[in-house]
């Protein structure tokens, strides 16, 4: 199975931050890989696929990049909206895998 | 409205058995990869299980397999997973979700989720 490993685990930025989440592979994926935010007791919410196409109806401060094996989800601004844990899931292989997920906090 | 709906869970003893459903709605069930994802309590994302249609395959996470069957009946917009030989680490929240399948094996559309506890 193809490990996905994020860091960090937990940040904690203030309203106007700049924040960026990085997600690695443990072998290449090139760029099968999305990102979900999921908040509590919610079911999760697709934000960008195939690395860097964002999702419609996501806001734009929201990006991704990356490929092969080292990925990144950055939130341009953030919003008191955005207080959520943040997955990276790949899907290079037919067993999807997601990483541990980065909870982000606001200050 | 697009939506999944999931149901069938609750509490069962370990060795046990018990049947998900997920009911679809609003889109057309045929075309997408179907799966059961599930999450464990204060813990991360787990995918379990996929059914596709065309070609017709089912894929099952380790540690499920020989215990876990997934299926979908088309005429009824349902997907299922029926569990058996329950164990205390199956304990989770189920999510129903699809794909698009091929190479867009992403989950673009998720349920609520429904909870199984397996617990004496």
């Amino acid at each position: 199975d193809v490990q996905m490993t994020q860091s960090p685990s937990t940040l904690s930025a203030s309203v106007g931050d700049r924040v960026t989440i990085t997600c690695r592979a443990s072998q290449t994926i090139t760029y099968w890989l999305a990102w979900y935010q999921q908040k509590p007791g919610k079911a999760p919410k697709l934000l960008i696929s195939k690395a860097s196409i964002l999702q419609s109806g996501v806001p734009s401060r929201f990006s991704g990049s990356g490929s092969g094996t080292e990925f990144t989800l950055t939130i341009s601004s953030l919003q008191s909206d955005d207080s959520a844990i943040y997955y990276c899931q790949q899907y290079n292989t037919y067993f999807p895998t997601f990483g541990q997920g980065t909870k982000v906090e606001i200050k | 409205e697009v939506q999944l709906v999931e149901s069938g869970g609750g509490l069962v003893n370990p060795g046990g058995s018990l049947r998900l459903s997920c009911a679809a709605s609003g889109f057309t069930f045929s075309s997408y990869t179907m799966n059961w994802v599930r999450q464990a309590p204060g813990k991360g994302l787990e995918w379990v299980s996929s059914s596709s249609v065309s070609p017709s395959y089912t894929y099952y996470t380790n540690s499920v397999v020989g215990r876990f069957t997934i299926s979908r009946d088309s005429a009824k917009n349902s997907l299922y997973l029926q569990m058996s030989n329950l164990r205390d680490e199956d304990t989770a929240i189920y999510y129903c979700a699809r794909d698009l399948g091929g190479a867009n094996r992403y989950f673009d559309l998720w349920g609520q989720g429904t909870l199984v506890t397996v617990s004496s």
